[in-house]
């Protein structure tokens, strides 16, 4: 596996299940991130994690759970989910430093959820 | 704070067309600037950035300059193929303190080529 890898890459559920998306980067990366894309809505960072410590939560509400327990994965649990929560869930991972070229993230193909 | 502009699609050319995707930026800092990229049904794809005024990115045949007077990162291609068609994002970099770089993302412009 390269790059960013996302499972599962669709997903339907119903607002009383619990589920998780999980995140894998395999390009050495310290830095990790969750956004949203709904549709017709600009992307929205959610979370990030730097050295597997969250270091910014958006706002997002507590029916999002993240998880990191090491910088190559990150999870995305999620519980009694609402109708408005399907989106494409994206994942990306950067080398956060000084050095240019840190700035750089790069994404996974995403988990298109559906909520029902 | 920061944001980007881009202009709003959709747009429609024929194969072989000469594509334009305008990009302006507000930023307080000196961001790095991007494109990415996303093909249906899939995540973002970085296509180029550049790091500082004046400088050119480019990948498979399309450019954009980093233009500081004008605050614009026009995103250019001089023969489009149906492959093209996808949803074009532009973005900034940009971080405050210690913290992370954050990517500021435009609303993103849906091209589509017809052959």
């Amino acid at each position: 596996e390269t790059g960013v890898t996302q499972t599962p890459r669709h997903l339907v559920m119903g607002m009383t299940n619990k589920k998780s998306l999980k995140c894998e980067q395999h390009l050495g990366h310290n830095a990790m991130y969750w956004y949203k894309q709904s549709a017709k809505k600009p992307l929205e960072l959610m979370f990030v994690y730097n050295f597997k410590e969250q270091t910014e939560n958006n706002s997002v509400p507590s029916r999002f759970s993240p998880e990191c327990p090491n910088s190559s994965h990150l999870f995305l649990h999620l519980h009694t989910l609402q109708p408005e929560d399907s989106a494409l869930y994206l994942c990306a991972s950067s080398q956060e430093g000084l050095a240019v070229g840190t700035d750089t993230q790069y994404f996974g193909p995403g988990t298109r959820l559906t909520v029902l | 704070g920061n944001s980007v502009t881009q202009m709003e699609g959709p747009v429609t050319l024929s194969e072989e067309a000469f594509l334009t995707i305008n990009c302006t930026y507000t930023a307080t800092g000196y961001p790095s600037l991007f494109w990415y990229v996303q093909y249906p049904g899939e995540g973002l794809q970085l296509l180029l950035k550049a790091t500082k005024a004046d400088d050119k990115g480019s990948n498979k045949g399309f450019e954009a300059t980093y233009r500081k007077e004008t605050t614009s990162f026009h995103l250019e291609k001089g023969s489009v193929q149906v492959s093209d068609s996808a949803v074009y994002f532009c973005a900034l970099s940009d971080r405050k303190g210690g913290s992370n770089y954050k990517l500021t993302f435009g609303k993103g412009t849906l091209l589509t080529v017809n052959p």
